[in-house]
């Protein structure tokens, strides 16, 4: 079955740094298609937003202008693992990540993650 | 103002057909992008329901279908099930903006 794994729900302090995992199993990482692998923010009652994507082949990262700078993606495609970084939590960052696989940037997202909900204080 | 704008809400007896828009606030959607559309029930990941060319993956239900005219597209749902009931969202990449942009969602509520 494919399928991205997530890693499990995150309770952090304001400030401090954090690093969330996505695996990907039943297909893949590297072998062409090359796929690309996206990170999506969901606040609380909130709708769905593009934070950017990694391209699993070359890790080269595409970052919404909203999100450049905040955070950093990267990948270990030993491990078949993307992951989302930040570097200094803020209460804002409060919400629910999800991670999904492309074919290329502009396709549809086919597969996700069952999603990561971060909970950060002040 | 959203990139791609969507009615936050449409409604629906069980077996009648709705129709959710996704209109885009530039030409984007009216070139040669395309647009993707998601089901999200609450508390569940999203999950692709039409993907390009408006096909369906395996799995989604012929009664879910897409279609694109001039500047919006639309997601039509025929026969509406209670388990329809849930948040769909439309998506496109749109270079000249910066990247991918989803609707700001419309939730389906079954009467």
């Amino acid at each position: 079955e494919v399928q991205l794994v997530q890693s499990g729900n995150e309770v952090a302090e304001a400030g401090e740094s954090l690093k969330i995992s996505c695996r990907g199993s039943g297909f893949t990482f590297t072998f062409p298609p090359n796929y690309w692998i996206a990170w999506v923010r969901q606040m609380p009652g909130k709708g769905l937003e593009w934070m950017g994507s990694i391209y699993l082949g070359d890790s080269d990262s595409r970052y919404s202008p909203s999100f450049q700078g905040q955070v950093t993606f990267s990948a270990d495609t030993s491990i078949t693992t993307a992951y989302l970084q930040w570097s200094s939590l803020k209460s804002s960052d409060t919400a629910t990540y999800y991670c999904a696989r492309s074919v290329h940037i502009r396709s549809p997202f086919d597969v996700w993650g069952q999603g990561t909900m971060v909970t950060v204080s002040s | 103002q959203s990139v791609l704008t969507q009615p936050p809400s449409v409604s629906g007896a069980p077996g009648q057909r709705v129709s959710i828009s996704c209109t885009g606030s530039i030409s984007a959607i009216g070139g040669s992008l395309d647009v993707y559309w998601y089901q999200q029930v609450p508390g569940t990941a999203p999950r692709l329901l039409i993907d390009a060319n408006n096909n369906r993956p395996a799995g989604v239900p012929d009664r879910f279908s897409g279609s694109r005219s001039g500047p919006s597209a639309s997601l039509a749902i025929t026969g509406l099930q209670p388990e329809d009931e849930a948040h769909y969202y439309c998506h496109s990449f749109i270079s000249s903006m910066g990247g991918v942009f989803f609707g700001g969602g419309t939730k389906l509520t079954v009467l």
